[in-house]
């Protein structure tokens, strides 16, 4: 079993939906939850940033970290094409640590 | 754009060769970590270096080795390449105190 676990895709909606991405982890050091984006042939770009468990929102975009059930989700409100693209879950101990990724779920907004 | 620049942007090697990839950090960090990224997976950690010590390492063999200046650029080295070698390799830098990584564009190597 893989410590982080993620959904690859694709996943397709049409444009102006909520889009509900999801990992599931199972090492309960983790402490840190981020969600980062990736366009094709580019870096991944940090989207949200939480520790330990509750929400965190940030313009359309809302995070929720669930430390209980080892479940994190980032939920995209009225989804535009532009967000058409492959978004990681990463998570981190603390300290020396490098981030712990899923295997990153592509993303596809319908015009 | 987050400031942390990598050199080369693409890279064409042969099996066995070594090869030399480098980082600029953002202005600031102090912290700089290395990942490899297949295709169609999540990065991967290879290490983290703080104060131009290695400061913590993922499940990668020695021949994948680096380097950080006293400037917190990074350099990261792979001796012997093998095809499996061939991926997108990212650098991400960091303050040492805080968790959020920033990463570059990125280098791809391609092995032959």
């Amino acid at each position: 079993q893989k410590e982080v676990e993620q959904d690859p895709g694709p996943l397709s909606v049409p444009e102006g939906a909520i889009v509900s991405l999801n990992c599931t982890y199972s090492n309960s050091a983790f402490q840190y939850f981020m969600w980062y984006r990736q366009y094709s042939r580019k870096g991944p770009e940090l989207l949200m940033y939480t520790y330990s468990s509750g929400n965190k929102e940030d313009g359309r975009f809302t995070a929720q970290v669930d430390k209980s059930s080892k479940y994190i989700s980032l939920f995209i409100r009225d989804s535009q094409p532009s967000d058409s693209a492959t978004y990681l879950c990463a998570m981190l101990r603390g300290g020396a640590d490098g981030l712990t990724f899923g295997k990153g779920t592509h993303l596809i907004i319908q015009p | 754009e987050t400031g942390v620049t990598q050199s080369p942007t693409h890279l064409i090697k042969t099996r066995g060769q070594q090869v030399t990839l480098r980082c600029s950090s953002q202005s600031g960090h102090n912290t700089v970590s290395w990942y490899q990224q297949a295709l169609g997976q999540g990065p991967q950690f290879i290490f983290q270096y703080y104060r131009e010590e290695e400061n913590g390492r993922g499940n990668f063999p020695p021949r994948f080795s680096g380097l950080q200046f006293p400037n917190y650029s990074s350099e990261l080295n792979v001796n012997a390449l093998e095809l499996d070698d061939s991926a997108l390799y990212l650098c991400a830098s960091s303050l040492r105190r805080e968790n959020i990584q920033y990463f570059g564009a990125g280098t791809r190597l391609s092995v032959l």
